[in-house]
């Protein structure tokens, strides 16, 4: 069980507009701490995709798009392209078990 | 360009260790931490410590305390995780990350920039 929740799994067809959810609690996104988003492509080693809610890195389509609010966050993908299927992970920081990373459990998407 | 290039697959009995290697490269190495993920077949990702290799320190998460080790070379700007007590549950995906450390919304943020490629370890008898 993730601390951080996500949506096992969502899906859209190209063009359309989907979002995921990652939501927490009080002793990590809910604390003040921020967000970033990760692309997992198959077979493929993680890559930045968010970072600090709401920025993209260079190279990051525009496409993509961040937002938190309270204890959860959520990442936004417009214009959906068949390349966009993956798995996609929030990441934030926790004061628990004397402070730590943690990662959603990661959300599938499925161009349609 | 920034490149992490992980040490390849390992194949590991029940009870022994295992020592993944992460090579840096087009970077100052002392100026980021390393971080190691991992994840296991059809599973997420599971942070399991970093380490500073300006100052030295390390951290790891409560669930490795005791059993996984964080070092590094400045030397050969290479990381090493080595994890100890192995069981089949241990098989996975480790990741080393380099982390950026920079002014957040309220407090710090810290995130993961750069991945190495992986490396498969398999605990089996």
């Amino acid at each position: 069980q993730s601390v951080l929740t996500q949506p096992p799994s969502v899906s859209g067809a190209p063009g359309q507009r989907v979002t995921i959810s990652c939501t927490g609690s009080s002793s990590n996104i809910g604390a003040g701490y921020d967000v970033h988003w990760y692309q997992q492509l198959p077979g493929a080693a993680p890559k930045l995709l968010i970072y600090v809610n709401s920025n993209r890195p260079s190279g990051v389509p525009d496409r993509f798009s961040g937002s938190k609010s309270g204890t959860s966050a959520s990442l936004a993908i417009t214009g959906l392209q068949a390349e966009d299927e993956a798995d996609y992970y929030c990441q934030s920081y926790d004061t628990r078990l004397s402070g730590s990373m943690v990662f959603g459990g990661g959300t599938k998407l499925t161009v349609l | 360009q920034v490149q992490l290039v992980q040490s390849g697959a390992e194949v590991k009995r029940p009870g022994a260790s295992v020592k993944v290697s992460c090579k840096a490269s087009g970077y100052s190495f002392s100026g980021y931490d390393i971080n190691w993920v991992r994840q296991a077949t059809g599973q997420g990702l599971e942070w399991m410590g970093w380490m500073n290799p300006k100052s030295g320190n390390t951290g790891y998460a409560q669930k490795f305390q005791g059993r996984v080790t964080i070092t590094y070379s400045s030397s050969m700007t290479t990381a090493y995780m080595d994890l100890s007590s192995l069981k089949s549950e241990d098989t996975a995906v480790y990741y080393c990350a380099r982390a950026r450390n920079v002014r957040g919304t309220i407090t710090t943020a810290y995130y993961f920039d750069y991945w190495g490629q992986g490396t498969l370890v398999t605990v089996s008898s």
